[in-house]
């Protein structure tokens, strides 16, 4: 069964450093999530996007985050300076369009030091 | 915008006693209801989703209850197991509107052999 793919697991980083994070969706789903989850708490929407552009963000996605995809098959978040504040697993994920069911890659842990 | 409350924040039961976890939702235009199961540093996997446009659905010892007109809706796992042991989260989404889900804050549910 295809799945969402997420790398790196884990990544550690300084403050006010830049960090990447991918992901490779279900190949044919078009919408594609960026969420995050801090240690013990809820699951929590960033962005979503779809035809090559962002169709919704949150309050926390600032100026700070930005999401590309690069290809045909990676979807990307950027975090231009990192905070302390932004240490928690962040998870993508992809659906079919026209459903709803969102299925979840297995994260990475940044950690922000 | 939609908030969703899930209780009870933690669930203890014995194998093969039923588990029931409850989600409250808030805004009326919300017709999509998933459950995830997370289990520790995984992934949120999908394990059963309710549309609006019915009341009760069920897959093997998962169920899933919808009251509109509460706008909260419930999960039940029957014969519960080990390896049921996990957090779950319920979330709510709004097919015509937002992409994005709104997850409650999770039920961590221990079945004691």
């Amino acid at each position: 069964e295809p799945e969402v793919t997420q790398t790196p697991s884990h990544q550690v980083t300084q403050m006010g450093q830049e960090v990447i994070l991918r992901c490779v969706p279900i190949s044919n789903h078009l919408y594609f999530y960026w969420y995050r989850q801090i240690l013990g708490q809820k699951v929590e929407f960033l962005v979503s996007f779809y035809n090559n552009e962002i169709s919704e963000k949150s309050e926390i996605f600032d100026d700070q985050f930005s999401v590309e995809r690069p290809d045909g098959s990676n979807f990307t978040l950027k975090i231009r300076s990192t905070k302390l504040e932004d240490s928690a697993m962040y998870f993508c994920a992809s659906s079919v369009i026209g459903a709803n069911e969102q299925f979840f890659g297995p994260g990475t842990r940044l950690t922000v030091l | 915008g939609e908030n969703v409350e899930q209780h009870p924040s933690t669930l203890s039961v014995q194998e093969g006693d039923s588990a029931v976890i409850k989600c409250t939702y808030s805004d009326s235009a919300s017709n999509y209801f998933p459950w995830y199961k997370q289990e520790l540093g995984k992934r949120p996997q999908l394990i059963i989703d309710i549309r609006s446009n019915v009341g009760e659905k069920k897959d093997q010892r998962i169920a899933v209850t919808l009251n509109k007109t509460a706008k909260h809706f419930s999960l039940h796992i029957t014969e519960t197991q080990p390896e049921d042991s996990a957090v779950y989260f319920c979330a709510a989404h709004d097919q015509g509107g937002s992409e994005k889900l709104v997850f409650g804050k999770g039920t961590k549910l221990t079945v004691n052999p």
